[in-house]
């Protein structure tokens, strides 16, 4: 398996505008987090699926945050509008606690930068 | 919160010695897991033990956990340069469904 994919791997964007980031967990996991990573704060849970579910969203910081799981495969995080304080480093990681490990397996994470 | 807490933040060393990191929590945990981090790359999990565990060993790292103290330690014996990144424990608290805390993380810088 290539592990979790995230794209893109760096977006500069303006503020106001759209960002969509994109990850693909690993097959047959069925855990997914998106965390958020900034000097100031350390690495934050945004949210959390369980087959496809949202099942904790409490840590997402506001309605300009969503997350969308349509498939096992496929799951995004979007910001709209973007804010520079939303620059930050955004992870996705996938986990299979059914197996008995719990361990989470980390994307590269997406380098987000709002000017 | 229920956030780890690792100290020190920062540990620089010499390449061949051994560095101790320790990580305090708060409430009771189903297990707690350590995790390296290098520069510019995601986290990848180190080694995992369980509340009913009091050590736990591979290969150069030696995991302890004092559930009395709610406290972890993770050493790393003969470091090398390689072995420079931050390191992060995260907790499993109980009823968590397997959501994990991190704490802030400690930097390990390991001098050649």
């Amino acid at each position: 398996d290539a592990g979790v994919i995230q794209s893109p791997r760096h977006e500069v964007t303006e503020m106001g505008q759209e960002v969509t980031l994109r990850c693909k967990p690993i097959s047959g996991h069925d855990y997914l987090f998106w965390y958020r990573q900034t000097m100031m704060r350390g690495l934050e849970l945004l949210i959390y699926f369980n087959n496809n579910v949202p099942i904790d969203d409490s840590g997402m910081p506001e309605d300009r945050f969503s997350a969308k799981m349509p498939n096992a495969s496929f799951s995004t995080l979007k910001i709209q509008p973007s804010e520079p304080r939303d620059s930050a480093v955004y992870f996705c990681a996938s986990s299979d606690p059914l197996g008995q490990t719990y361990e989470q397996y980390f994307g590269p994470g997406t380098r987000l930068t709002v000017t | 919160s229920q956030q780890g807490e690792e100290d020190p933040q920062a540990l620089s060393i010499q390449e061949g010695e051994n560095a101790t990191m320790n990580c305090s929590y708060k409430t009771s945990i189903n297990n707690l897991q350590w995790y390296r981090q290098n520069s510019g790359r995601g986290l990848v999990h180190l080694i995992l033990i369980r509340s009913n565990e009091r050590e736990k060993h591979s290969g150069r790292l030696r995991v302890t956990l004092d559930t009395s103290k709610k406290s972890s330690s993770l050493l790393i014996t003969a470091s090398r340069a390689a072995d420079t990144a931050s390191y992060f424990c995260a907790t499993d608290y109980t009823g968590a469904n397997s959501k994990l805390t991190f704490g802030k993380g400690i930097t390990l810088s390991v001098r050649p």
